[in-house]
């Protein structure tokens, strides 16, 4: 009865390799987001997608795109992984995008890349 | 655009004492604010949250935040702490801008402690 779930839970992978995180929600909800927080707890948004309306902060590389093959699924996908990118990644899930409803969040996937 | 501030990386409180942990709020228009809670090695789970209505809001697990306009701050409270409330607060805050989902704006977080 998990409401949002993200796998794999650890992700170890090499410079260079691409890799896939998944996430999916049983909420019904109409807005999905993909979080990073770094090895100081600092949390950021990387991704909203609502509606086939993707929203991205302007500090993500391009390396990174988020994929929703529909409406309770949130994939995000990762080319060409550098260090810095080791984090763990948060996806969430909102009723409404225009209202004030709380996000819920997945267990995270933890990435170490070496 | 906006922004959130803690200013405690952590706080220590005995056992069975009130605890306050401090949140300040940057925004344009009406901030709708967050509470949510990071125990170790698990996700985000929301505690409160304050859109409009009476200053003080009552959520999870006895916590409670007052909001406070003039000061810009949102801070959360509990009147008798437990051990097992030790975890990572963050403070969030939307603005409300008629734009996209853009998510929510964190704060750095703060450690509570509780000491038995």
């Amino acid at each position: 009865d998990t409401a949002v779930s993200q796998t794999p839970k650890y992700l170890v992978t090499q410079m260079g390799n691409d890799k896939s995180i998944k996430c999916e929600q049983n909420l019904g909800h109409d807005t999905m987001y993909w979080y990073k927080q770094d090895s100081k707890k600092f949390l950021k948004i990387m991704f909203s997608y609502n509606n086939k309306e993707l929203i991205i902060n302007e500090t993500v590389p391009n390396r990174f795109s988020p994929k929703s093959p529909d409406k309770a699924h949130l994939n995000l996908h990762i080319n060409s992984l550098e260090l810095g990118d080791s984090a763990v990644y948060f996806c969430a899930s909102s009723q409404d995008p225009q209202s004030s409803y709380e996000q819920y969040f997945g267990p995270g996937t933890r990435l170490t890349v070496t | 655009a906006q922004s959130v501030a803690q200013p405690e990386d952590q706080v220590n409180v005995a056992e069975g004492n009130p605890l306050t942990v401090k949140c300040t709020y940057s925004v344009s228009g009406n901030p709708y604010l967050f509470w949510y809670v990071q125990y170790p090695n698990r996700g985000l789970q929301f505690l409160l949250k304050y859109i409009t209505g009476d200053n003080l809001v009552k959520g999870s697990y006895g916590f409670e935040a007052e909001f406070n306009k003039s000061q810009t701050s949102f801070h959360l409270k509990k009147p008798s702490a437990l051990v097992s409330d030790s975890a990572l607060y963050f403070c969030a805050v939307r603005s409300f801008s008629g734009g996209g989902a853009d998510g929510l704006t964190f704060g750095k977080g703060t450690h509570l402690i509780i000491q038995p």
